[in-house]
């Protein structure tokens, strides 16, 4: 079956632009995660959706990014007044509860995000 | 959620079975141990996870010390394809985040 999509797969803007990223995650899958990697880095927790609310977005560096999943599916990952700091792949990921637990994370591709 | 501890970087032979291990020793009765990969390039893949009962299914085993406080991800017959950062992370399972540290470069070669 199709697993979690991103777009774009690869996005370059310039410093102080908005920008928009896209996750479509597995259907059925509740839980949608947002997480980011710098380069030679781990993946670093944003925010974590439970159907359309957001249930944790201890995450976020700053009030210039944001999520939303309005109707508990797509999410976009939204970022205001870039910075070349944002440089990183964005990854989506997605899950669905068993016996009463989220265990495994299915990940998108993720999304290269070049600020120049 | 305890921070887990693992070597920067391990060399295996094709064919011989890789063991990453991983240090948990703050890890409490309740949180979970979770081994996730990563392809170069590609997105985080889950391959096991257990609490306190070794775990096997068709990608690896997981072994779990009684004490809970380290725990041993095998492969049983690495091959090249297995070449990959694997994570060990530690979390509860209601909750949702995943917390990567810097994880193992596993290099298989031939």
């Amino acid at each position: 079956g199709a697993g979690v999509s991103q777009t774009p797969s690869n996005k370059v803007t310039e410093k102080g632009k908005y920008v928009e990223l896209r996750c479509d995650p597995i259907s059925g899958h509740t839980a949608l995660y947002w997480y980011r990697q710098s380069l030679g880095q781990g993946p670093e927790f944003l925010i974590y959706f439970q159907g359309t609310g957001a249930a944790d977005d201890s995450g976020l560096p700053n009030d210039r990014f944001f999520a939303v999943r309005p109707e508990g599916s797509v999410s976009t990952l939204k970022i205001q007044r870039t910075e070349r700091g944002d440089s990183a792949v964005y990854l989506c990921a997605s899950s669905r509860k068993v016996a009463g637990s989220y265990n495994e994370q299915f990940f998108g591709p993720g999304t290269r995000l070049t600020v120049l | 959620d305890a921070k887990t501890t693992q070597p920067t970087s391990m060399d295996c032979a094709e064919g011989r079975a890789a063991n990453l291990p991983c240090n948990h020793s703050t890890i409490s009765g309740n949180e979970y141990v979770y081994w996730y990969r990563q392809i170069h390039s590609q997105g985080p893949q889950y391959i096991i996870h257990g609490l306190k009962n070794n775990e096997t299914n068709e990608m690896a085993s997981l072994i779990i010390t009684e004490d809970r406080k380290s725990s041993t991800l095998i492969l049983p017959h690495a091959t090249l394809r297995d070449t990959a950062v694997y994570y060990c992370i530690v979390r509860l399972g209601y909750t949702g985040k995943l917390i990567f540290g810097q994880g193992t470069t596993l290099q298989v070669k031939p």
